[in-house]
């Protein structure tokens, strides 16, 4: 089945700067790509995602990436808040799977 | 947005008692997951359930794990018996296609195994 890598998995950026996660998965039918944020004693929440046909999507200040030659995606996080700090998580998946392949998770702390 | 509800948000039971679950899905979803997450972890797939059938099931999803959804009311997710390792946070999701579309998760429904 489907591996997805997340690194780092600890991430600390001052407060204005970006922050950028990186995710690596191994099946290359793997065509969907979500990013989960998930607060302290909350559920994942989705709040980005990109298909295999787009190389780049931006949503306010988030930024998703898509290499799939190297099949590799990644959030970038710009001019941080504190309200950015939480565990994010990279997802894969395709449509002929009937599950998505989480990250092991990546926790952001954004510094005053 | 569209909420998905799990009850109950804790539980507590000895080692080797049944427990159950209950999620209440969005209500015109068709996919229904399982994901179980241990304190900070990375959240681990354990099962998906579509027209009243497992269709996938991860090796986490163990003999004494079944699911099911008896005419459109909660999905629920029995374990029985508990085991100490099965002491995690268990979330609920459902999506209204399949996988490549949106997952919405409930708030969890931590267990505890003594």
């Amino acid at each position: 089945g489907e591996q997805v890598e997340q690194l780092p998995s600890i991430l600390r950026v001052q407060e204005g700067s970006s922050a950028s996660i990186n995710c690596s998965y191994e099946d290359s039918a793997s065509n969907y790509f979500p990013w989960y944020k998930q607060e302290p004693g909350e559920n994942p929440k989705l709040i980005i995602d990109i298909r295999s046909n787009m190389e780049r999507k931006q949503i306010q200040e988030l930024i998703v990436l898509l290499d799939k030659k190297a099949k590799r995606f990644s959030l970038h996080i710009t001019d941080t808040q504190p309200g950015d700090s939480a565990m994010y998580f990279c997802a894969a998946s395709d449509y002929g799977n009937e599950k998505i392949t989480f990250g092991a998770g990546t926790k952001l702390t954004i510094k005053p | 947005g569209p909420k998905v509800l799990q009850i109950p948000s804790h539980q507590i039971i000895d080692m080797g008692q049944m427990v159950t679950l209950n999620c209440d899905p969005v209500s015109n979803h068709l996919y229904f997951y399982w994901y179980k997450q241990i304190l900070g972890q990375q959240m681990e797939f354990l099962v998906n359930f579509y027209n009243g059938k497992v269709m996938e099931k991860s090796k986490l999803f163990k003999d004494q794990f079944s699911v099911e959804r008896p005419d459109g009311s909660y999905f629920t997710l029995k374990i029985q018996p508990t085991a100490l390792e099965d002491s995690a946070v268990y979330f609920c999701a459902s999506s209204l296609g399949h996988s490549a579309e949106t997952l919405y998760f409930g708030s969890g429904t931590r267990l505890t195994v003594l």
